[in-house]
């Protein structure tokens, strides 16, 4: 089992609606998560980052978690074209051996269509 | 320039030869990480490094070695290369301490051995 893993894509939204991405996480010693986008053949870039329980709003963009249910996910309202890309969840180990590890999903592929 | 440079960023080498992708960063960033990105599988880490001389392994490290003489510089050896090495290589850094710890991406390598 994958440390991390990313709801199977790829996903395709219409303009204007809200696109759903879900990650789950096996390590409980992981504390931060991250959502990163990726357009093809440019490196990742940090969209939000949440280590807290509960939601977390930037603008269009809003990160959930439930440590209880290892469980992180990301809503994109009002979907643009532009935000056609790879999302990736990342968690940030932050306890024992593995203290400093950063592990990443497979990624799901997000299309939005005019 | 400030920042987080892999060299080459592209390379093209023989099976068996041994090949070795750079990274440099001038934050003084504590973590050090190098991942692959291959189609379906996301970012899989090869190696993470805590600190000058602390180096551990990440979940597909057969097949490479790193060191880690200097903060600042993290390089990744093919000992010797082999098709299924064919990728495009991720450095990455982030400083200590903070639930925060945004990950900064270099700008990637593209390796085909062939």
């Amino acid at each position: 089992q994958k440390e991390v893993e990313q709801n199977s894509g790829p996903l395709s939204v219409p303009e204007g609606a809200i696109a759903s991405l879900n990650c789950t996480y096996s390590d409980r010693g992981s504390q931060s998560f991250f959502w990163y986008r990726q357009y093809s053949g440019k490196s990742p870039e940090l969209i939000m980052f949440i280590y807290s329980n509960g939601d977390k709003e930037d603008g269009r963009f809003t990160a959930q978690l439930n440590k209880a249910s290892q469980y992180v996910s990301l809503l994109i309202r009002d979907s643009q074209p532009s935000d056609s890309a790879t999302y990736l969840c990342a968690a940030h180990n932050a306890g024992g051996t593995s203290y400093g590890k950063l592990t990443f999903g497979q990624g799901t592929i997000l299309t939005v269509h005019p | 320039d400030a920042g987080i440079t892999q060299s080459p960023r592209y390379k093209i080498t023989e099976t068996g030869r041994q090949v070795t992708l750079m990274c440099h960063q001038t934050w003084s960033h504590s973590y050090m990480f190098w991942y692959r990105q291959d189609l379906g599988h996301g970012l899989r880490l090869i190696y993470y490094s805590a600190a000058a001389d602390i180096t551990d392994k990440g979940e597909v490290p057969d097949g490479y070695v790193v060191s880690r003489s200097k903060t600042e510089n993290f390089p990744l050896t093919l000992e010797s290369a082999t098709r299924s090495q064919t990728s495009v290589y991720f450095c990455a850094s982030t400083p200590r301490g903070r639930q925060n710890t945004e990950a900064f991406f270099g700008q990637g390598t593209r390796l085909t051995v062939v």
